[in-house]
């Protein structure tokens, strides 16, 4: 079946650095989404890319979907401890546009 | 104020017992999901609503089930065949677009602990 996995797994940072997770699909995706989940928290949608090569900016963060539309990634500039959380990335799988498989996520730490 | 309740926010259950979560939402929105993600982990879909009295397996079906006879519902029954079902569980429901389900709106959460 579809597979999503992200690298890295974890990643922990000094405040002001920059951090970026990867997102690769075992499939061609139609669109990809990504979302933040804060410790304790649940998801909370980010932003979905739909075209090849589309790159996307929302203040800090800045996203990447591949050129095959295989893989994407979410680059932080500067991180501040608010951004703390894990990362999730998500797209549809091949046998159901409606069926949305998550990423295995990217737990960002922020050291102050 | 619209968005999505999931309850209860904390459920304990001792092994055997069937338990039912529920997930309202007053999004208007056609599609519903059902989530659940263990400690450190991903999200792994266990089913989806495309629309009402229609649902799809999501890829841990098995010890579960759900029914969508109303448009704004969507419970989660954890059955005693679900052999290891102390987890978290995410309930999203999204409002569909031409090209797709659009963004997922999630509830708190429900986590459920056996006993």
């Amino acid at each position: 079946g579809q597979q999503v996995m992200q690298i890295p797994q974890y990643q922990h940072v000094q405040e002001g650095e920059d951090f970026t997770t990867y997102c690769n699909s075992s499939t061609t995706l139609s669109n990809i989404q990504w979302y933040k989940q804060r410790p304790g928290g649940h998801p909370v949608f980010l932003i979905q890319l739909v075209k090849s090569g589309e790159v996307k900016k929302q203040k800090r963060l800045t996203f990447q979907f591949g050129e095959a539309k295989k893989n994407s990634s979410l680059h932080i500039t500067a991180t501040q401890t608010t951004d703390v959380g894990t990362y999730f990335c998500a797209g549809p799988s091949p046998s159901g546009t409606y069926k949305y498989i998550f990423g295995t996520g990217t737990r960002l730490k922020v050291l102050a | 104020d619209g968005g999505i309740t999931q309850s209860p926010k904390y459920l304990f259950r001792k092994e055997g017992q069937n338990v039912t979560l529920s997930c309202e939402q007053n999004l208007n929105h056609d599609a519903m999901y059902w989530y659940r993600q263990d400690p450190g982990q991903g999200l792994r879909l266990i089913y989806y609503s495309q629309i009402v009295n229609d649902f799809q397996k999501g890829d841990i079906a098995e010890g579960y089930s759900v029914s969508r006879e109303k448009k704004e519902s969507f419970p989660l029954t954890v059955t005693s065949a679900q052999k290891n079902p102390t987890a978290f569980y995410l309930c999203a429901s999204s409002p569909g677009t031409g090209r797709g389900p659009g963004e997922l709106f999630f509830g708190e959460g429900s986590r459920l602990t056996v006993l």
